[in-house]
């Protein structure tokens, strides 16, 4: 099955400054990779997501990058703001199981 | 309102008492799926369902029971419960295939003494 590694677990940044986290996955099957952010205390919810025939997708201040020759893809949030704070969640999908397997989750902190 | 709905949120209970979590959604949603979340180890698949009286194992499926009788409803029942299934649950619906916005209840934060 897919194995998804998220990197770093944790991570710290100025307001302003920009924060990237990094996924891998193993199943070369895969073409569906979402981001979820969860609040302290709330669900994940759906921030950004790209499929597999595409390389780049951005959405105001978030925009996640992929490689599928490398099997990586990453997100990328500019001029960080306090609200930003949360757990975020890198995701795989394999089509032919259906299933959805989730990185271990990085926690963002932005210092105001 | 869309939402995806669990009961209980919060329960504390002992080694063996059979225990059922429900989850309903309003939005029509084909598939339904389970998911535990513990730390350091994300967001882990227990069950899923593509569509009424279609269900898979996820990834750590041991120890828990699904149905799906009704499209809305798709509860996760731990026979015997045991300390290690001390967690946090989480159900999600989208509305089918693979791509697409998961759609996450509130949690359930289960206990196992």
């Amino acid at each position: 099955g897919e194995n998804v590694e998220q990197h770093p677990s944790t991570l710290s940044v100025q307001e302003g400054d920009s924060a990237v986290i990094k996924c891998t996955y193993s199943d070369s099957a895969s073409n569906y990779f979402p981001w979820y952010k969860q609040e302290l205390g709330k669900r994940p919810q759906l921030i950004i997501d790209i499929r597999s025939n595409v390389g780049e997708k951005k959405d105001q201040r978030i925009a996640v990058t992929l490689n599928k020759t490398a099997k990586h893809f990453s997100l990328h949030i500019t001029e960080t703001q306090p609200e930003d704070s949360a757990v975020y969640f890198c995701a795989a999908a394999d089509t032919g199981r259906r299933a959805l397997t989730f990185g271990s989750g990085t926690r963002l902190q932005v210092q105001p | 309102e869309a939402q995806v709905t669990q009961n209980p949120r919060y329960l504390i209970t002992v080694t063996g008492k059979k225990l059922t979590v429900t989850c309903s959604q309003n939005m029509n949603h084909e598939y339904m799926s389970w998911y535990r979340q513990d730390p350091g180890l994300g967001l882990r698949q227990i069950y899923y369902s593509m569509n009424v009286e279609v269900t898979d194992k996820g990834d750590v499926p041991e120890g828990y029971k699904v149905s799906r009788k009704e499209k809305r409803n798709f509860p996760l029942i731990l026979e015997s419960p045991s300390p290690n299934q001390t967690s946090l649950y989480f159900c999600a619906s989208r509305i089918s295939g693979v791509g697409g916005e998961l759609f996450f209840g509130e949690g359930s934060r289960l206990t196992v003494l």
